[in-house]
């Protein structure tokens, strides 16, 4: 039982332009979550969080919004760079907890 | 600064054998994860570790599974006997509990492969 979903195992997005990743939860008890990224033979890398208190938060290029009542997060970036071409998780976990449950992530692929 | 950091990076053994994981955290870090990846199910968190103490083994698949963390610096995760289908990269990390929210920080991972 996934608690936290990626449904899009693989993204292609053309250099500069916008890459959209998508996220979605079940469980209404999570109010912090992150992404992470994963570039191959090397560990997950945090990117970006976000509390519940939020609905959105922005580093950069970087920017995630979340929607509560949809259950639903998203990982904006613009412009998209070749460089960002890695696997990017979301994970969620309740404040004051350390279990974080992990999506099975999004491969971005970013075309020069 | 060091970051975590796992051995053996890469372990290719035989099914029935003893496999041991190994990883120290960042210095200064209270609370270790292990967590295991595979492509059906992403990284599930196996067990975690508080100031040496194990918090939540829930994740743990079966009794084949064992973790300890004898100190602050080092942890282990054993599987013995291993099979084929423990076949995954195996990735430690590690936080400082004190700092609210603070993102944990991954090691580089152990492939592992059981023929």
């Amino acid at each position: 039982d996934q608690q936290v979903k990626q449904n899009s195992p693989s993204l292609s997005v053309q250099e500069g332009r916008i890459s959209i990743l998508n996220c979605d939860y079940t469980n209404s008890m999570f109010d912090y979550f992150l992404w992470y990224k994963k570039y191959p033979a090397e560990g997950p890398t945090f990117l970006i969080s976000i509390s519940s208190i939020k609905d959105k938060n922005e580093d950069g290029r970087f920017t995630v919004f979340l929607n509560k009542s949809a259950k639903h997060l998203s990982l904006h970036i613009v412009p998209s760079q070749p460089g960002d071409s890695a696997v990017y998780f979301c994970a969620a976990h309740t404040s004051g907890t350390y279990k974080y449950i992990f999506g099975t992530g999004t491969r971005l692929k970013v075309l020069a | 600064d060091a970051g975590v950091i796992q051995s053996p990076r890469h372990e290719v053994t035989e099914m029935g054998q003893e496999v041991t994981l190994r990883c120290k955290p960042i210095s200064g870090h209270d609370y270790l994860f292990w967590y295991r990846q595979t492509m059906m199910r992403g990284l599930e968190l196996l067990i975690y570790f508080n100031n040496n103490v194990p918090i939540d083994d829930s994740g743990m698949p079966e009794d084949r599974f064992s973790a300890k963390m004898p100190n602050a610096s080092f942890s282990t995760l054993k599987i013995q006997p291993s099979e084929p289908r423990d076949s995954a990269v195996y990735f430690c990390a590690s936080s400082l509990g004190r700092i609210i929210n603070q993102p944990q920080h991954f090691g580089d991972g152990t492939r592992l492969s059981i023929l």
